[in-house]
């Protein structure tokens, strides 16, 4: 399987910070790579697919960069709705692996 | 609006069975491939199951193959997932996503949680 490796694992900022979470996998998997935000107990919000392009509905905020084996996660202006969990996910492989998550506080 | 619910989580003892539904509405569900995704305790989410839109096309993790089984209602807008002989490990919440492309998932439900325990 693709091991997928997230830094950080926990991120303190404050409204208005420039955010970059990172996200390596162990081979090359292209672009095929999304990224997803979570909430406690609600459920996970695609934000990005394919690298960069943002899911429909999702604030422009939010940009995905990268291709190959890593790829960063930026968050321009970090809004109160912001505080979350990421994940990043490939899909290269049928079976599609997650990071373990970037946990984003005040 | 597009949604998917899950239902049918609970405790069960190590061996048991147990039946996960997820109900879809908002879109054409017949249209699109599903997969189950899980997250146990402290460990990263794992794809357990996908399955096409007609059904004939069905993949499995090594983890559950033989165990569980994935099918779905297109006239009841509904996804399953039987789990037969399960084991402590298989304690996780449980995902229902709808699985878009090569395998990323643009609609999530909030989860079930299955408790496999004496």
């Amino acid at each position: 399987d693709i091991q997928m490796t997230q830094s950080p694992s926990t991120l303190s900022a404050s409204v208005g910070d420039r955010v970059t979470i990172t996200c390596r996998a162990s081979e090359s998997i292209g672009t095929y790579l999304a990224w997803y935000q979570q909430k406690p107990g609600k459920a996970p919000q695609l934000l990005i697919y394919k690298a960069s392009n943002l899911q429909i509905g999702v604030p422009s905020r939010f940009s995905g960069s990268g291709s190959v084996t890593e790829f960063t996660l930026t968050i321009s202006r970090l809004q109160p709705e912001d505080f979350a969990t990421y994940y990043c996910q490939q899909y290269n492989s049928y079976s599609g692996t997650f990071g373990p998550g970037t946990k984003v506080d005040i | 609006q597009v949604q998917v619910v899950e239902s049918g989580g609970g405790l069960v003892k190590p061996g048991g069975s147990l039946r996960l539904s997820c109900a879809a509405s908002g879109f054409s569900f017949s249209d699109f491939y599903f997969s189950w995704v899980r997250q146990a305790p402290g460990k990263r989410r794992e794809w357990v199951s996908y399955i096409s839109g007609s059904g004939t096309t069905i993949y499995y993790a090594d983890s559950v193959k033989g165990r569980f089984t994935i099918s779905r209602d297109n006239a009841k807008n509904s996804l399953y997932l039987q789990m037969n002989s399960l084991r402590v490990d298989d304690t996780a919440v449980y995902y229902c996503a709808r699985r878009r492309d090569y395998g990323y998932y643009d609609v999530w439900g909030q989860g079930t949680t299955v408790t496999v325990s004496s």
